[in-house]
């Protein structure tokens, strides 16, 4: 059975901080079917980031997104306000969506 | 606009069956692969179905034999007929433009338009 592993469930940090959200499969990938996306309160989700790397359009360069293989990790390099929110990677494929990682105010 | 709305959620009755619809503008279903995601409340996000731009369809299989993905060209729209609904079918439910690889192991590039969902609600 593929696992979508997401951690920290939560992370709580403080404006102007970087934050560092980790998703693990077991399956593992070349990087070209991982995409993560942001989710706010009460709103849809976003597309952040896809092929494990690129930015979406739109999407500020303080995200960015690596990794291969079994390990992947979306990095916030500063805080925003408007980055607190829930974070999920998702493998193309297996169709599967990790649990989340909530980025939380400190 | 590149926009997708939908429509159909309700409080229904187990056992009871609703059509979910999903109105595309700025672009065109027939020629794009799209799927329903789920998000059932404070929980994740769960792939639902998916209909190719050939027309093929596939479901998970938490659905599979009580849900289906169908598109009219006509109307630019995706459907979702839900069926036998369950308790654990209450959700937000959201239509997705999904494009789908052009070759197995290229580049996918992710969910990339969402509508803002439409709420199925299961319970007697």
């Amino acid at each position: 059975e593929i696992v979508l592993t997401q951690s920290p469930g939560t992370l709580s940090l403080s404006p102007g901080e970087r934050a560092t959200l980790s998703c693990r499969t077991s399956q593992s990938d070349t990087g070209n079917s991982l995409a993560w996306y942001q989710q706010k309160p009460g709103q849809a989700p976003r597309l952040l980031i896809y092929g494990a790397s690129s930015r979406a359009t739109g999407i500020p360069d303080r995200f960015s997104g690596s990794g291969s293989g079994t390990d992947f990790t979306l990095t916030i390099s500063r805080l925003e306000p408007e980055d607190f929110a829930v974070y999920y990677c998702h493998q193309f494929g297996s169709s599967l969506f990790g649990g989340g990682t909530k980025v939380e105010i400190k | 606009e590149v926009q997708l709305v939908e429509s159909g959620g309700d409080l229904v009755q187990p056992g009871g069956s609703l059509r979910l619809s999903c109105a595309a503008s700025g672009f065109t279903v027939s020629s794009n692969s799209m799927s329903w995601v789920r998000q059932a409340p404070g929980k994740g996000l769960e792939w639902v179905s998916i209909i190719f731009s050939g027309g093929n369809t596939y479901y998970a299989d938490s659905v599979k034999g009580r849900f289906t993905i169908s598109r009219d060209n006509s109307k630019n729209t995706v459907y979702l007929q839900i069926n036998s609904l369950r308790a654990e079918d209450t959700a937000v439910y959201y239509c997705v433009r999904d494009p789908q690889p052009l070759s197995q192991g290229s580049l996918y590039y992710g969910m990339d338009v969402w509508g803002q969902g439409t709420t199925v609600t299961v319970s007697s």
